[in-house]
């Protein structure tokens, strides 16, 4: 099976930058890839590694360590829209797996 | 291309009774899979459709139950509804690695 642990809550400050860390126990591994939900709403692709480094898209990055288990996602220049749930998820044996999600972080930005 | 969608987007429903959730993938996405959201337990895999075939399941008991048809639209059922199912039912569709979700159904069992 798979597990996945990440902190169930993180405060910001707006302008400021957030690390949200991922630690992973699978039998395979095959990418990690970050979720953003805001409230209400359905869960949005925000990254995807498949292999170790860093990966940016704008304000966003996201990194993975594959001997580590870990990664980690990476806002910076934190705004109040930003304020959301993000989920890591992995598959754990190939393309045709389910994506098993964490139990996501709740991600509040304050003024 | 028009999103995923997904119907009714509330639902209520009594302890007991059946209900049928459903899902339209995105044009062209053959894969549909079906999660179930609760604010404890987060993001449940249910179960994964391709090409009509239930290619993955998760850890649910028997009385969810799903299908696809041959345009991939999909859909799940639940029997004998518990006050435990009341979750946010999420489907999602897929290319590669990125998975496309829909807006989900809100499932109130009381």
């Amino acid at each position: 099976g798979q597990s996945l642990e990440q902190p169930s809550e993180v405060t910001a400050v707006e302008g400021a930058i957030v690390q949200i860390n991922c630690t992973y126990q699978t039998s395979g591994f095959y990418g990690l890839s970050w979720y953003q939900q805001h409230d209400g709403g359905a869960p949005t692709f925000l990254s995807y590694n498949a292999l170790d480094g860093l990966e940016e898209t704008g304000r966003f990055s996201s990194f993975l360590s594959r001997s580590d288990s870990y990664g980690y996602l990476l806002l910076q220049e934190l705004q109040m829209k930003d304020s959301a749930s993000y989920f890591c998820a992995v598959r754990d044996r190939g393309g045709n797996t389910p994506l098993v999600f964490g139990k996501g972080t709740r991600l509040s930005v304050i003024a | 291309k028009a999103g995923v969608t997904q119907t009714p987007r509330y639902l209520i429903k009594t302890r007991g009774q059946q209900v049928t959730l459903s899902c339209s993938p995105i044009s062209g996405h053959r894969s549909v899979s079906w999660y179930q959201q609760t604010p404890g337990q987060g993001l449940q895999f249910l179960f994964e459709y391709f090409s009509e075939t239930q290619r993955n399941k998760g850890n649910f008991p028997g009385r969810f139950s799903g299908r696809q048809f041959s345009n991939s639209r999909s859909e799940m059922n639940v029997s004998t509804l518990e006050l435990g199912d009341s979750a946010l039912y999420l489907c999602a569709s897929r290319t590669e690695e990125t998975q496309y979700f829909g807006p989900g159904t809100r499932l109130l069992v009381l």
